[in-house]
């Protein structure tokens, strides 16, 4: 399968735990996005790279979030301190730009429970 | 900055009926628009988009949405559904020249068709 994979799948934490999530983009694609959806809300944008470079981050990336793409392939997630109210599903996209628009391709996301 | 309204959180339908989701947008910029679908316990598709030229798109699962710009809407259309077409839809919309192109998605609209 080569599109866009997410790990972990699930993960469950305690309030105040450090949690991190990888994205693997399509191999080719330099641009990637992540995105957090709540239960009952379309998905909201989070950030995006292109490359290595992190281009723009959305007032929903607190100071807890931090977003990684160190050698422009590979993607992580970190939240420091969750909170219950960091309970969503953590999806990633991916895109080639060439130009114009370009589609995004979605990974099946990470869900993450903050009990 | 681009918003997404979905007008209808669930729609139920029975199978070979029309149906219709509607999407309305807001933007003071030109923009590109989407449909996204997302079965159950899978990522999101893009299902058709909306860049340029004709205001009517198809997909190639029978969905159509056109796109209105007096009336800043994107509804979707299909004349005839199935079991198999039971999901959670997204409109979204990006700007056309947000560099990103990040996607702003409305809540979703739940459709839940039954024989």
């Amino acid at each position: 399968d080569t599109g866009v994979s997410q790990d972990p799948r699930h993960k469950i934490t305690k309030r105040g735990q450090n949690v991190t999530f990888r994205c693997d983009p399509i191999s080719e694609h330099n641009r990637l996005y992540w995105y957090r959806q709540t239960l009952g809300q379309g998905p909201e944008f989070l950030t995006y790279f292109q490359n290595e470079a992190q281009l723009e981050k959305s007032r929903l990336l607190s100071d807890r979030f931090s977003a990684e793409r160190p050698k422009g392939s590979f993607s992580t997630l970190e939240i420091q301190r969750t909170e219950q109210g960091d309970s969503a599903m953590y999806l990633c996209a991916s895109s080639l730009r060439q130009g114009g628009y370009n589609e995004q391709f979605f990974g099946p996301g990470t869900r993450l429970t903050v009990l | 900055a681009q918003s997404v309204t979905q007008l209808d959180s669930q729609v139920p339908v029975f199978e070979e009926a029309p149906v219709e989701l509607r999407c309305n947008y807001s933007s003071s910029v030109s923009v590109y628009l989407f449909w996204y679908v997302q079965y159950p316990n899978q990522g999101l598709q893009l299902l058709l988009k909306y860049l340029s030229g004709s205001t009517l798109v198809e997909s190639i699962n029978g969905f159509e949405a056109e796109f209105n710009k007096s009336q800043t809407s994107f509804h979707l259309r299909k004349p005839s559904v199935h079991i198999s077409d039971t999901a959670e839809y997204f409109c979204a919309v990006s700007a056309r020249r947000d560099s990103g192109y990040a996607l702003n998605f409305g809540k979703g609209t739940s459709l839940l068709v039954t024989p």
